[in-house]
């Protein structure tokens, strides 16, 4: 267990629904990260958060949408995705802070597998 | 060009073999450096920080060129729980982490 828990596992969605994946951390980490890994391709950069603060947004598609209530828990909304969408979404965690150390380690999740119809 | 490339491989080398992987990042002003392991179907995980002077935990080796913009990793005495794609890891700072492709090692009895 590395302590960060995503759910659900997996997800099947039709291009017109509206689904949420969700992520927390329990280890007490202030940034959090949202990674989509497609098949044969390098795991992409999303979204950052730290200190509640979005740092980061790596030109994605406004379908994805982003939520982080507080430095434990990570939101992906979804919404009229597209086929090409359907990856592993990984969540992660790291000390992070506003000093944005160079020496961030990463601790990630199982992942949500997405499929989109 | 990507900004972190790797051979992706497969290296398939028998037990207790000597194998090295490379890879090369593009943006000098890149800051830090790692290599995560990730098996087939579960989340990356943190195998070990890259430092310019080098560093050796057990049988693993990390090695970083900053002239030439490489890092790289040796394992020694390969083990068939080695098995794995093994992923660079470059931080560009200010949080963003950019992951290689990563290269699949099998290691065979």
């Amino acid at each position: 267990e590395t302590g960060v828990t995503q759910t659900p596992r997996h997800l099947v969605m039709g291009m017109t629904n509206k689904k949420s994946l969700k992520c927390e951390q329990h280890l007490g980490h202030n940034a959090m990260y949202w990674y989509k890994q497609s098949a044969k391709k390098p795991l992409e950069l999303m979204f950052v958060y730290s200190l509640e603060e979005r740092v980061e947004n790596n030109s994605v598609p406004s379908r994805f949408s982003p939520e982080c209530p507080n430095s434990s828990h990570l939101f992906l909304h979804l919404h009229t995705l597209q086929p090409e969408d359907s990856a592993l979404y990984l969540c992660a965690s790291s000390q992070g802070d506003r000093a944005f150390s160079t020496n961030e380690k990463l601790f990630f999740g199982s992942g949500t597998q997405l499929s989109v119809l | 060009r990507k900004e972190v490339e790797q051979d992706p491989g497969p290296f398939n080398v028998p037990e207790g073999a000597t194998v090295a992987f490379n890879c090369t990042y593009s943006n000098s002003a890149s800051q830090s450096f790692f290599w995560y392991r990730q098996d087939c179907r579960k989340e990356p995980k943190l195998l070990m920080s890259v430092y310019s002077s080098g560093n050796e935990d057990g049988r693993f080796t990390a090695q970083l060129n900053r002239a030439s913009q490489y890092i790289s990793l040796l394992i020694r005495d390969s083990k068939l729980s080695d098995s794995a794609t093994y992923l660079c890891v470059v931080n560009r700072g200010y949080n963003k982490l950019i992951f290689g492709a990563g290269t699949r090692l099998a290691v065979h009895p």
